[in-house]
């Protein structure tokens, strides 16, 4: 039981190029999430996704698309990397049993992204 | 919408020393809180949670924090820390079940031996 996997661990990118973070769990759970990370900022909520086959908003979309490929894995797009964009990436999960709500998020490891 | 405030940047304690770590959040109705705590080059890690009931929270590691609702804050404590406990703590607060985490800045607890 891994967990939540992310892969890359590192990445460096020029400004202007793509790539896709990608996430995986293998807990069964039913809500993704990516979050970025900046220093004295916190982590702040990019996109989520509830459930399968939807995806949401969260507090700093702009820039980044998400696919939530199946129940297991949620990929992050920056179509044009940015130096702002420059930031560790972090990908968590949660569950919703039939029993009742599920409170804890899961996290990975982190992508370290570095944009030149 | 709701802000959460962690007080201290930076908290460097001897070891066995107690700590307090200081959190206070803003919201208009009910909310669940977390603390989470993140070891160097590592994600997060739940420590606790507050969903209602009883105000005193007891999580993993020894931590505890204590919910008050009219302070609007959500402190966490330890009675004597170890150097392990050096890492960065986020407190979080949320309005749905856990989803929309909305995290403070972080506290980095420093440890000396």
């Amino acid at each position: 039981n891994a967990g939540v996997t992310q892969t890359p661990k590192f990445q460096v990118l020029k400004t202007g190029q793509s790539m896709t973070l990608q996430c995986a769990q293998d807990m069964n759970h039913n809500s993704m999430y990516w979050y970025r990370q900046d220093p004295g900022m916190g982590l702040r909520l990019i996109y989520y996704s509830a459930s399968e086959g939807t995806t949401d908003k969260g507090e700093v979309p702009n820039g980044y698309n998400v696919s939530r490929l199946n129940k297991r894995e949620f990929s992050l797009r920056l179509e044009s990397a940015a130096p702002s964009q420059t930031s560790v990436y972090f990908c968590a999960s949660k569950e919703f049993p039939e029993g009742g709500p599920s409170y804890e998020q899961y996290f990975g490891p982190g992508t370290r992204l570095t944009v030149t | 919408a709701q802000s959460v405030t962690q007080l201290d940047s930076q908290v460097p304690v001897f070891e066995e020393a107690p700590v307090e770590l200081r959190c206070n959040y803003s919201s208009s109705v009910s909310v669940y809180l977390f603390w989470y705590v993140q070891y160097p080059n590592q994600g997060l890690q739940l420590l606790l949670k507050y969903l209602s009931g009883s105000t005193l929270v007891k999580g993993i590691n020894g931590f505890e924090a204590e919910f008050n609702k009219s302070q609007t804050s959500f402190h966490l404590r330890k009675p004597s820390v170890h150097i392990s406990d050096t890492a960065e703590y986020f407190c979080a607060v949320s309005l749905e079940y856990g989803n929309k985490l909305v995290f403070g800045a972080g506290t980095i607890l420093r440890v000396k031996s």
